[in-house]
């Protein structure tokens, strides 16, 4: 079935260094791809997203490029800040489903 | 804020008790989605409802049923609880389904079963 993998956490980095979390995918066909992020207390709201392959998404600094070759859609960031400490989950929409698919969580802490 | 409402936001129950969350969709949203995280098992899709009626079922174990009344609100009942169901249970929203459009998050009901 249709599954998402993303890099283990917890991560954690200084403020101002370059982030990247690594999410990779399985499934059938040509599914949309998002980045959605939980800060502490929230629901998940979208970061970004990208529907066919080789389009980037981008939103509030962060990057992510869908890579059918690879099948990842890796989130990046060049300079982050302690803001950005949260929880973030790739998750796949395949053609035609009616539910995101979400990988595990990549727990975020910016130390200032 | 999302727009999507959640009660109640924490409920503590004993074993074998049942409950109901309870969810309310943006404005002008018609599809709705349960998840249940927990730390083992992340974010794992329950059920999803389309203007009252149910369109995709995933991991909802039989215990659990779920309804989404003609105001477009919907409710998952969960009953003989077990201490493995305590977790955060999301309802989201979307303006139609099939789509690749953005799920909208309410915060959240904690369950803890004690």
């Amino acid at each position: 079935g249709d599954s998402v993998t993303q890099m283990e956490g917890p991560v954690t980095l200084s403020e101002e260094a370059f982030l990247t979390i690594n999410c990779t995918y399985t499934a059938t066909g040509y599914p949309s791809l998002f980045w959605y992020v939980q800060y502490p207390g929230e629901g998940l709201q979208l970061l970004l997203k990208a529907t066919k392959a080789d389009d980037k998404g981008s939103n509030k600094g962060f990057e992510a490029t869908y890579r059918k070759e690879t099948t990842s859609f890796h989130l990046e960031k060049g300079s982050v800040q302690v803001s950005d400490s949260a929880v973030y989950f790739c998750a796949l929409k395949a053609q035609g489903a009616q539910k995101l698919v979400f990988g595990q969580g990549t727990r975020l802490t910016i130390n200032p | 804020d999302s727009g999507v409402t959640q009660t109640p936001k924490h409920l503590i129950t004993a074993t074998g008790q049942r409950v109901t969350l309870r969810c309310s969709p943006r404005s002008g949203d018609l599809s709705v989605y349960w998840y249940q995280q927990s730390l083992d098992q992340g974010l794992q899709f329950l059920i999803q409802y389309y203007n009252g009626e149910e369109r995709a079922k995933g991991n909802i174990l039989e215990r659990f049923s779920a309804q989404q009344f003609p105001d477009l609100h919907s409710e998952l009942n969960l009953s003989s609880l077990e201490l493995g169901d305590s977790a955060l249970y999301f309802c989201a929203s979307s303006v139609a389904t099939g789509l690749a459009g953005e799920l909208f998050f309410g915060e959240g009901s904690r369950l803890t079963v004690l």
